[in-house]
């Protein structure tokens, strides 16, 4: 069974610029998670949806953050503009219905400078 | 709110036993888990606890969770030099979410 997929792995770019992650979940899985993770930190939720729809967006720095899931499979996280302090790990995650074991793909490293 | 509380640092000899806690605040967690993320990787699922268990054994691993003092650990046993990388405890789903703890960070001494 294949894992998470998180595309691409490393990037870096300069304040005020715009970026986007993709992640395609493990088949089947109709929950899916973004996490923001902070050198030295644990990882912390930003969104979470249940197929196409969000589930919980309260983390969510909305006025320069966004996600969407728009077929329930693959999903992508967008910053713009991007700050300093959103250099981060960003992990996706993924857990099917009825599961509460979650996977996680190998995770984004964003640098902004 | 929810909070979930690790000491950041463990070392500890070849061949000992590691034993790395955590606790936690969501007495409503339906599980405990511990993930464990090497250098550049993601986190990988180790093990985890259903919420009315005491124990759970697995190979090298055994979770024991204290639900009234709201406390888990995780000892790995005849720890090797494969094993030091970060482990972060985890309680959930609250909700439908999860909640990690800062992480520890295991090293392992030759």
């Amino acid at each position: 069974e294949a894992g998470v997929a998180q595309s691409p792995r490393y990037k870096i770019i300069e304040k005020r610029q715009s970026v986007a992650f993709w992640c395609n979940p493990i088949s089947g899985h109709a929950t899916l998670y973004w996490y923001q993770q902070i050198l030295g930190q644990g990882p912390k939720l930003l969104i979470q949806f249940q197929n196409n729809g969000v589930v919980d967006d309260s983390q969510l720095p909305k006025d320069r953050f966004s996600a969407e899931r728009l077929k329930g499979v693959d999903s992508t996280l967008k910053i713009q503009p991007a700050k300093l302090e959103d250099s981060a790990v960003y992990l996706c995650a993924s857990i099917s219905a009825g599961s509460y074991e979650q996977y996680f793909g190998p995770g984004t490293r964003l640098t902004v400078t | 709110g929810e909070d979930v509380e690790q000491s950041l640092f463990l070392s500890v000899r070849e061949g000992d036993s590691s034993v790395i806690n955590c606790t936690y605040t969501d007495s409503s967690s339906t599980y405990l888990y511990w993930y464990k993320q090497e250098p550049g990787a993601g986190l990988q699922l180790l093990t985890y606890i259903f919420s009315n268990m005491d124990m759970k054994q697995d190979q090298r691993l055994t979770v024991l969770l204290n639900k009234k003092d709201k406390h888990l650990s995780l000892r790995i046993a005849d720890t090797q030099t494969g094993d030091s990388a970060i482990y972060f405890c985890a309680e959930g789903p609250s909700g439908q979410n999860f909640v990690f703890g800062p992480g520890t960070r295991l090293s392992v001494l030759p």
